[in-house]
């Protein structure tokens, strides 16, 4: 069955520090992984994409890794804002033909306090 | 135009009434998709619309009815729900439902049932 594990569940920081977030996925044949931002009470909004051949990809503070081998990829926040507060989840799509379907990780939710 | 819209923002239903969630789109999106998030949880596909017609059903009890009038609208119809139907109720639009195509959220319907 095609799983989608993020850690950690959740996480506080302080404004202005990084941090990093992690997703590890069994999902196969691979197709896509997705960073999703989700506030509280809101639809996800997207955040990057990560092909197979993709190893890193930037959207301003927000840096997304991928290793296909170990299938792992990770989210970087530089320089945390207080908007930053929300639950970030990792989606990876299966490449199956026609609808590929999506698996959705369980999220973090992190938390940036002044 | 780069959203999605859902309409109401809150519903609060017994569980004898019928009631109809709403989401429109006009990106030229020929999949929609409406998807049921508890708490904490993250998002469960219920239902897939391409090019007008249901294209996958995971399941889903038969008191969700879904609908899809024309491309830009897609219904989702409420008949006899349970309380453990409360949850975010979430329609989000792709491109195409392949493998490429980013899925845009709405900001989704808090439904309650009582």
């Amino acid at each position: 069955k095609n799983q989608v594990e993020q850690s950690p569940q959740s996480l506080i920081i302080l404004e202005g520090k990084n941090c990093t977030l992690q997703c590890n996925y069994t999902v196969s044949p691979f197709s896509n992984l997705r960073w999703y931002k989700q506030d509280t009470g809101r639809g996800p909004v997207s955040l990057t994409i990560m092909t197979f051949s993709e190893n890193t990809k930037s959207n301003g503070r927000y840096t997304a890794t991928l290793d296909a081998d170990t299938k792992q990829s990770s989210l970087h926040i530089t320089a945390s804002q207080l908007s930053d507060s929300a639950s970030y989840i990792c989606v990876v799509r299966e490449n199956s033909g026609g609808y590929q379907k999506v698996t959705f990780g369980t999220g973090t939710k992190l938390q940036v306090i002044p | 135009d780069t959203e999605v819209t859902q309409t109401p923002k809150h519903l609060v239903m017994g569980m004898t009434n019928k009631k109809s969630l709403k989401c429109e789109q006009h990106m030229g999106h020929r999949a929609m998709y409406w998807y049921k998030q508890k708490a904490k949880k993250p998002p469960e596909l219920m239902f897939v619309y391409s090019y007008e017609k249901l294209s996958i059903n995971e399941s889903v009890p038969s008191r969700f009815s879904p609908e899809c009038p024309n491309s830009s609208l897609l219904n989702l119809h409420l008949h006899a729900l349970q309380p453990e139907d409360s949850a975010l109720y979430l329609c989000a639009s792709s491109q195409g439902p392949g493998e490429s195509y980013e899925q845009y959220f709405g900001p989704g319907t808090r439904l309650t049932v009582t």
